[in-house]
């Protein structure tokens, strides 16, 4: 079935410095993929997503590039700050809308 | 955007009690999602919520033990029943985005954080 792989946290960066979250997946067709954050004690926001192979989807300076041949999707944002301080979530969907999530990476950054 | 509100937002129960979660929207959706987010562990959708008709549980989820309800376009429960301690989990309501070629997000509640004693 289908599945997303992506590496456990939690991620302890410094203020300014360079991040990337891998993000890998399984499916059969072609997914959508996405990006979700879920800062401290709220929901899940939907950060960017990506709908076929080579786009790039990006918001508040994050950016991810859906890769069909390496069935990759990794987050990277190029100077974190102290508000990125969150959890983040890769998904995908396939042909309905059951989402099958990662499990989740949680991000520290360190002024 | 949909705003989503979840009541209640946490809550410490005993084992073998029951919980009803409730899911209200801003705006009429056709459907409604619930999920089950595990301490350390991805969400797992556990069923889909149609108004007008039964729920569509997804695999290793039963009517029995997450009844739902969904009464109108804006509103559902989620019932955790006869709850053990394996039941502690952060439940969340979800609605798909209705805009065009959008179909595929999803706007999600801020969670109902359960821990069953």
């Amino acid at each position: 079935g289908d599945s997303v792989t992506q590496m456990e946290g939690p991620v302890t960066l410094s203020e300014e410095a360079f991040l990337t979250i891998n993000c890998t997946y399984t499916a059969t067709g072609y997914p959508s993929l996405f990006w979700y954050v879920q800062y401290p004690g709220e929901g899940l926001q939907l950060l960017l997503k990506a709908t076929k192979a080579d786009d790039k989807g990006s918001n508040k300076g994050f950016e991810a590039t859906y890769r069909k041949e390496t069935t990759s999707f990794h987050l990277e944002k190029g100077s974190v700050q102290v508000s990125d301080s969150a959890v983040y979530f890769c998904a995908l969907v396939s042909g309905t809308y059951k989402y099958i999530f990662g499990t989740g990476t949680r991000l520290k950054v360190l002024a | 955007s949909a705003v989503i509100s979840q009541k209640p937002s946490r809550d410490i129960c005993q084992r073998g009690t029951s919980l009803t979660i409730q899911c209200q929207v801003d705006s009429q959706v056709t459907m409604m999602f619930w999920y089950r987010q595990q301490p350390g562990q991805s969400l797992t959708l556990i069923a889909t919520a149609n108004q007008g008709s039964e729920a569509t549980y997804e695999s290793g989820f039963v009517i029995d033990k997450f009844p739902i309800s969904r009464p109108n376009l804006t509103f559902s429960t989620l019932t955790v029943s006869n709850m053990s301690p394996e039941d502690s989990s952060i439940y969340l309501c979800s609605v798909p985005h209705e805009g065009q070629g959008r179909i595929n997000e999803q706007f999600f509640g801020p969670g109902t954080r359960l821990t069953v004693l």
